[in-house]
């Protein structure tokens, strides 16, 4: 079953707002990757967080992973029509595979 | 981006079919993986390989194969297609065998529906 979880799964935003994109592990995770799935497309790599406490920053994304590596997040700040998409957070669980979450969807408002 | 590639892009079929879905990589990585997710929805892991001549059943059960001869190829066959098959396939690879866990590269997905 799903050991990553994700929320809200769906993200309604007004042009300009901000806002953040919350991912929590049942267990301690080694690291975190987040992926950005167009409409239509496929999911593509962000970024990979491996640090307790890390924060990255990717233009107006901003990364962070939490002090017990158990949760994460994704905050983007002035949001724009081109960060329309599903963001998936994923993280590593047995055998060297990922767990997925299950997605929040952004649909922006001009 | 990622030198991945699938296909087809998208197959309409009939019910009771056979079919083949390709996906090559040209990055020499050793793991790969093949997904299966409907619009909007998560990905569900429906197999994976370490490498050549290993596979491995995930967490979603399909009534699909795969098999994995060489490096590169990891193709996914449907014995008898099914309206329930209907959905979308995410082929992806990752490089490291025997380490953490590392990033995913995505193919463009085969967006297969079975009549």
């Amino acid at each position: 079953g799903q050991q990553v979880m994700q929320i809200p799964q769906y993200q309604h935003v007004q042009e300009g707002e901000d806002f953040t994109t919350y991912c929590n592990s049942s267990t301690t995770l080694s690291n975190i990757q987040w992926y950005k799935q167009r409409p239509g497309g496929h999911p593509v790599f962000l970024i990979q967080l491996v640090k307790s406490g890390e924060v990255k920053k990717q233009k107006r994304l901003t990364f962070q992973f939490g002090e017990a590596k158990k949760n994460s997040s994704l905050h983007i700040t002035a949001t724009q029509t081109t960060d329309v998409g599903t963001y998936f957070c994923a993280g590593p669980f047995n055998d060297y595979k990922l767990s997925f979450g299950a997605g929040t969807t952004v649909t922006v408002r001009a | 981006e990622a030198d991945i590639y699938q296909t087809p892009r998208y197959l309409v079929i009939g019910t009771g079919k056979k079919i083949t879905l390709e996906c090559s990589q040209t990055m020499g990585h050793d793991k790969m993986y093949w997904y299966q997710q409907d619009p909007g929805m998560e990905l569900h892991l429906i197999h994976y390989s370490y490498g050549v001549n290993s596979t491995e059943k995930g967490d979603l059960s399909s009534e699909s194969t795969v098999s994995r001869i060489r490096t590169e190829h990891f193709p996914l066959t449907l014995e008898s297609a099914r309206p329930s098959h209907t959905s979308q396939y995410l082929c992806a690879s990752s490089e490291r065998v025997g380490g953490p866990t590392d990033t995913q590269y995505f193919g463009p997905g085969t967006r297969l529906t079975v009549l």
